[in-house]
C-alpha cells in the first residue's frame, strides 16, 4: 500500500507559540490531502481538505487563520498551528488520496502537547 | 449530510471466537465504504474499500461486505493481535471535498488469549 508519513511524531510547544506539522507522500502523487482531528476516545474529525496550487478548504467551526495549510508540491502538505493554546492540544493525522477516486491512507499522527 | 454508526461501540472475544462488527451509514451517493484499523497512538491503516452493494474483499481473517446500507466486518478464528480499533467510514458522491471521509465512532475489539 501506499505510505504517508508525518513529522514531526510529537510536539511539546508552549501557549502563544506556532507549530509546523508536514505529510508527506512517500511513494506516490497526491493531488489531494486531507488534515485531520482526532481528542482521546474520539473517532476523527476533518479539519480541511488540502489541494496543490490552491487554496485549502476548511470546514464548518474551524479557523483558516489558526490552522495555516500549505501544499507547496504533489508530496508535501504542511499543517501550521499558530499560536497555540492548551486546548489545541490533540492527535493530528493527515491523509493522502492515491490519485481518481482511489483509496485514502493515513499517516502515522502528530501527537502535539501545548503547555 | 452523511452519517455513519458503528455497533457495538466495545466487543470482546475469546481467541478463537468469531463474530462482526456493523457499519450503519446514510450518504446521498456513495463513492466507497472505507475500513480501517487503528492502534492506539497510531495513524488508521488501510484495510478494505468497497464500491458497490453485494461486494466483498478478505484479508487473513477479516473478510468485509457491502449492502446498500450497512457493511459488516467479519472477524473468524480471531488472534489477540486483532485487538485494535476499526473504524468505518464513506465517502460520499458529491460536494466540493471530493474524496472526503465521514467516519464513525468506532468499535474497540479484545481478544483475549
Amino acid at each position: 500500500g501506499a505510505v504517508v508519513s508525518q513529522h514531526p511524531s510529537w510536539v511539546i510547544c508552549k501557549s502563544g507559540t506556532s507549530v509546523k506539522i508536514e505529510c508527506r507522500s512517500l511513494d506516490f502523487q497526491a493531488t489531494t490531502m486531507f488534515w485531520y482531528r482526532q481528542f482521546p476516545k474520539q473517532s476523527l474529525m476533518l479539519m480541511a481538505t488540502s489541494n496543490e496550487g490552491s487554496k485549502a478548504t476548511y470546514e464548518q467551526g474551524v479557523e483558516k487563520d489558526k490552522f495555516l495549510i500549505n501544499h507547496a508540491s504533489l508530496t508535501l502538505s504542511t499543517l501550521t498551528v499558530t499560536s497555540a493554546h492548551p486546548e489545541d492540544s490533540s492527535f493530528y493525522i493527515c491523509s493522502a488520496v492515491a490519485g481518481g477516486p482511489g483509496e485514502q491512507y493515513f499517516g502515522p499522527g502528530t501527537r502535539l502537547t501545548v503547555t | 449530510e452523511d452519517q455513519v454508526t458503528q455497533s457495538p461501540e466495545a466487543l470482546r472475544l475469546q481467541e478463537g471466537e468469531s463474530s462482526s462488527l456493523n457499519c450503519s451509514y446514510t450518504v446521498s451517493g456513495l463513492r466507497g465504504l472505507f475500513w480501517y484499523r487503528q492502534d492506539p497512538g497510531k495513524g488508521p491503516e488501510f484495510l478494505f474499500t468497497l464500491y458497490s452493494a453485494g461486494e466483498e474483499k478478505e484479508k487473513e481473517r477479516l473478510k468485509a461486505t457491502l449492502t446498500k446500507k450497512e457493511s459488516f466486518l467479519h472477524i473468524t478464528a480471531p488472534k489477540p493481535e486483532d485487538s485494535a480499533t476499526y473504524l468505518c467510514a464513506v465517502r460520499d458522491a458529491g460536494g466540493t471535498s471530493y474524496g472526503k471521509l465521514t467516519f464513525g465512532q468506532g468499535t474497540i475489539l479484545t481478544v483475549h488469549p
